[in-house]
Order: C-alpha cells, then structure tokens, then sequence
C-alpha cells in the first residue's frame, strides 16, 4: 500500500521569498501524484498533479512540482509567495488503482 | 466555488446519535467521495459512488453507510456517534468513474461536533 510523507507541518515564510513544501511517497508501482491547497474555512482545491510525462509540473498561481522517481519525492515550490498564499498544503498519491492516500499537510504561513 | 454543495455546514449533537450529511455533487459528475478530516488521522478515504454504485471503500466504520441516490446526490450516515467522530467531513465529486487520476472538487465540508 501506498503512504505519503510531508516533512514539514507547518513552514512559515516571509512574503515575496521562494518557498519549498516536501513531499515523500512510498509505493512499489507506478504513482499518481497530486498537491491540493486546502484555504481557511473552505474545501480543497487542485493545485497540480503528476500521470507521466515531463517530471516538472506547472500548476496554478505560480506553484510548479518537480517528480524524482528516484527519491521518491514530488516536492512543490513557488519563487515568491504571497500573503494570499497562506493555506495548507496537501500532498497525495494513487497507485492508479485505490483511491487517493493524502499526507497530513503542511501549513504555510506567508508573514508580510 | 467548486460547484459540489454540502449541508449542514455544521452540526452539533450528543454521543449515541445519529445523523446525515448530504452532498450535491457538481453538474455532470457521477462519481462522489467521502473524506473525515481530523487533527489527528489527517484526511482519511471514507466511500466512493459512481453513478449510484459503491465504487472504493476506505476506512469507514461499520455505524457509517453512505448512498448515492438516482439524481446522483448522496448522503453519508453516522450513527451510535462517539466522540472521536467529531471531525469536518468533505464530500468531492469528479467526472469519471477512475478513483485516481480524475481531479476531485471538493465542497466546503460540514463540521461534525459530537458532544
């Protein structure tokens, strides 16, 4: 069975400087890889995600992820955040078979 | 706006009660999931109904049972509650009837508070 591991539960970081949210996933077959923002008070939202293809992913509001197979990892990163960036952040992962299996989140704090 | 509706928004009741939670899914989606969010398990898979059929089952309890009727709305039941079943409870839906490669929307949740 497939698991996720965010390393970091909660990342506060200063407005306008780049941030990294990391993102390990254990799986012996082929994966699905997704990253959903979770805003206050409200649902989730998709952010981008990984089928196959190039190993970069570009997602919305200038959050890109990179997929290492090697490492196992399907970091995200943004250059410069924004206050309106400050969320959770959700790493998740499918065999392609069994439903989505979602890490435990990383808060971000964009402090102005 | 995902366009996915849940109510209640909120929900306040005693151990050993019963309750419903009901989610619209988005217009022309067949398929509908069931999560619990909670502080300590994160987001756990509870159900998945495609197109009024149980499609993927997660860790749902056994007091929990949940259906998709025919105009593709669904209800999730909680019953005999506990305390631990205090969580926000989210409904998605999502086109297909893949459980993984379909983007999920997902609605703003309804806040169980078991008391």
């Amino acid at each position: 069975a497939q698991s996720v591991t965010q390393l970091d539960s909660q990342v506060p970081v200063f407005e306008e400087a780049p941030v990294e949210l990391r993102c390990n996933y254990s799986s012996s077959v082929s994966v699905y890889l997704f990253w959903y923002v979770q805003y206050p008070n409200q649902g989730l939202q998709l952010l981008l995600k990984y089928l196959s293809g190039s190993t970069l992913v570009k997602g919305i509001n200038g959050f890109e992820a990179e997929f290492n197979k090697s490492q196992t990892s399907f970091h995200l990163r943004k250059p410069s955040v924004h206050i309106s960036d400050t969320a959770e952040y959700f790493c998740a992962v499918s065999d392609r078979v069994t439903p989505l299996v979602f890490g435990k989140g990383t808060r971000l704090s964009v402090i102005a | 706006d995902s366009g996915v509706t849940q109510t209640p928004k909120h929900l306040i009741t005693a151990t050993g009660q019963r309750v419903t939670l009901r989610c619209s899914p988005r217009s022309g989606d067949l398929s509908v999931y069931w999560y619990q969010q909670s502080l300590d398990q994160g987001l756990q898979f509870l159900i998945q109904y495609y197109n009024g059929e149980e499609r993927a089952k997660g860790n749902i309890l056994e007091r929990f049972s949940a259906q998709q009727f025919p105009d593709l709305h669904s209800e999730l039941n909680l019953s005999s509650l506990e305390l631990g079943d205090s969580a926000l409870y989210f409904c998605a839906s999502s086109v297909g009837r893949g459980v993984s490669y379909n983007e999920q929307f997902f609605g703003p949740g309804t806040r169980l508070t078991v008391l």
